[in-house]
């Protein structure tokens, strides 16, 4: 298995601004993914976090929005950027560990004002 | 895309009563993972299914993917209440093999009374 934590647990921010969420792990990985859970709603992959280049976006997900960093292979970033009451969600990284397994971290709970 | 449907979308049981959760997908599943959901909160990884007719159980808890690999179970024995919250299953969305991006069913929640 894998311990993942993520920083912040929980933020409320003022619409405009932007918000940073780190995602650590105990051990190196090689797939690290950021989801998004809306309220009500089911998880939704925003991007893979690729080490070392530029990350992959899903549909509906763009750089500009949700720029991710992945520096090694135990961390990753993943901003929030000119945030709007759409965007209050709670955010997810997950992991696949050595055996296929896929790991969640805790979650950031996000609130847009 | 593949979409999954979960059902029941929820369940309220008595406790120490067996109850089974299901998942059936529009397209073949190469993974199927199981995770359960507290409100609000991160998701604990239960058991990944890969294989036709993979059956697998960790304590009360057995996951079973069927043998044409396009509908999971869930079934919980003796339910207790500390099973209660939200269960999630998840398919590798890759076609032929993993890639290890999940599409999410909507979930199903599960209220076990003592």
């Amino acid at each position: 298995s894998a311990v993942i934590s993520q920083k912040p647990s929980r933020d409320i921010c003022q619409r405009g601004t932007s918000l940073t969420i780190q995602c650590q792990v105990d051990s190196q990985v090689t797939m690290m993914f950021w989801y998004r859970q809306q309220p009500g709603q089911s998880l939704t992959l925003i991007a893979t976090a690729n080490q070392g280049s530029e990350a992959t976006y899903e549909s509906g997900f763009v750089i500009d929005k949700f720029p991710i960093s992945r520096p090694n292979l135990t961390f990753s970033t993943l901003t929030v950027s000119n945030m709007s009451p759409e965007d209050s969600s709670i955010y997810l990284c997950s992991v696949v560990s050595v055996s296929y397994e896929q790991y969640f971290g805790p979650g950031t709970r996000l609130t847009v004002t | 895309s593949q979409e999954l449907e979960q059902s029941p979308q929820s369940l309220i049981v008595q406790e120490g009563k067996n109850l089974t959760i299901n998942c059936t997908s529009s397209k073949t599943l190469y993974g199927l993972y199981w995770y359960k959901q507290k409100y609000g909160e991160g998701l604990i990884f239960l058991m990944m299914l890969q294989k036709g007719g993979e059956e697998k159980s960790h304590e009360k808890i057995t996951a079973k993917l069927d043998e044409k690999k396009q509908q999971s179970s869930l079934h919980i024995t003796a339910s207790q209440p500390s099973h209660a919250g939200i269960y999630l299953c998840g398919a590798d969305r890759g076609s032929g093999g993993s890639n290890y991006k999940l599409t999410f069913g909507k979930g199903t929640l599960l209220t076990v009374n003592p």
